[in-house]
């Protein structure tokens, strides 16, 4: 079945570093990808997403790009902040068409960042 | 602008007990999807509505767990007996059917506690 697999936590880094968070996929078809993030205390919020191979999507300074040939969906920000602390989720989704419209979740990567 | 809420935001209860929580989504959405998300884990997919259809099921789902969504707008999810294993956050989301990506927006969850 599909699956999500992403880098385990925790991650700490020092305000400014350079952030990456793994992410790789088992899905048929072409199953559209997300990041999503939780704050402290706050529910899940979509960070951003690709829907096709070769799409990046962005937000707030973070990136990923949908690598088909190699399952990954990894996430990056060239310079975090402590604001950036929290739980992030790699996700996809089957495809809007798709009576099977769940999205399956990866357990999540706590980022903490030290000002 | 209202998003996903839900109702309660806590609830602890005595194993045995049976517990009721509604989701309201966001009032053009057709789509509804309950989740539970286990401490340190993803949210895993229990079940989803197109509007008052139930269209799908996960085997998470027991027999002591019913959801409804009598005129496809409000949603409630019951668990009847419950155990200490039903301890976890209980996640609704909300959709539109005719979205490109299937972006879900995520209420702030009802967190239970059987004890």
């Amino acid at each position: 079945g599909n699956s999500v697999t992403q880098m385990e936590g925790p991650v700490t880094l020092s305000e400014e570093a350079f952030l990456t968070i793994n992410c790789t996929y088992t899905a048929t078809g072409y199953p559209s990808l997300f990041w999503y993030v939780q704050y402290p205390g706050e529910g899940l919020q979509l960070l951003l997403k690709a829907t096709k191979a070769d799409d990046k999507g962005s937000n707030k300074g973070f990136e990923a790009t949908y690598r088909k040939e190699t399952t990954s969906f990894h996430l990056e920000k060239g310079s975090v902040q402590v604001s950036d602390s929290a739980v992030y989720f790699c996700a996809l989704s089957e495809g809007p068409y798709s009576s099977a419209s769940k999205i399956i979740f990866g357990s999540g990567t706590r980022l903490s960042i030290r000002p | 602008d209202t998003g996903v809420s839900q109702d309660p935001r806590h609830k602890i209860t005595k194993r045995g007990q049976n517990v009721t929580f509604r989701c309201d989504p966001i009032s053009e959405h057709n789509r509804l999807y309950w989740y539970r998300q286990t401490l340190g884990q993803g949210p895993e997919f229990l079940t989803y509505f197109q509007n008052e259809a139930q269209l799908e099921k996960s085997r998470l789902l027991s027999d002591r767990f019913s959801a409804e969504r009598p005129k496809g707008s409000f949603s409630t999810l019951e668990i009847q007996r419950t155990e200490q294993g039903d301890s976890a956050m209980y996640l609704c989301a909300s959709s539109l059917r005719d979205s490109s990506y299937n972006e879900q927006f995520f209420g702030p969850g009802t967190r239970l506690t059987v004890l």
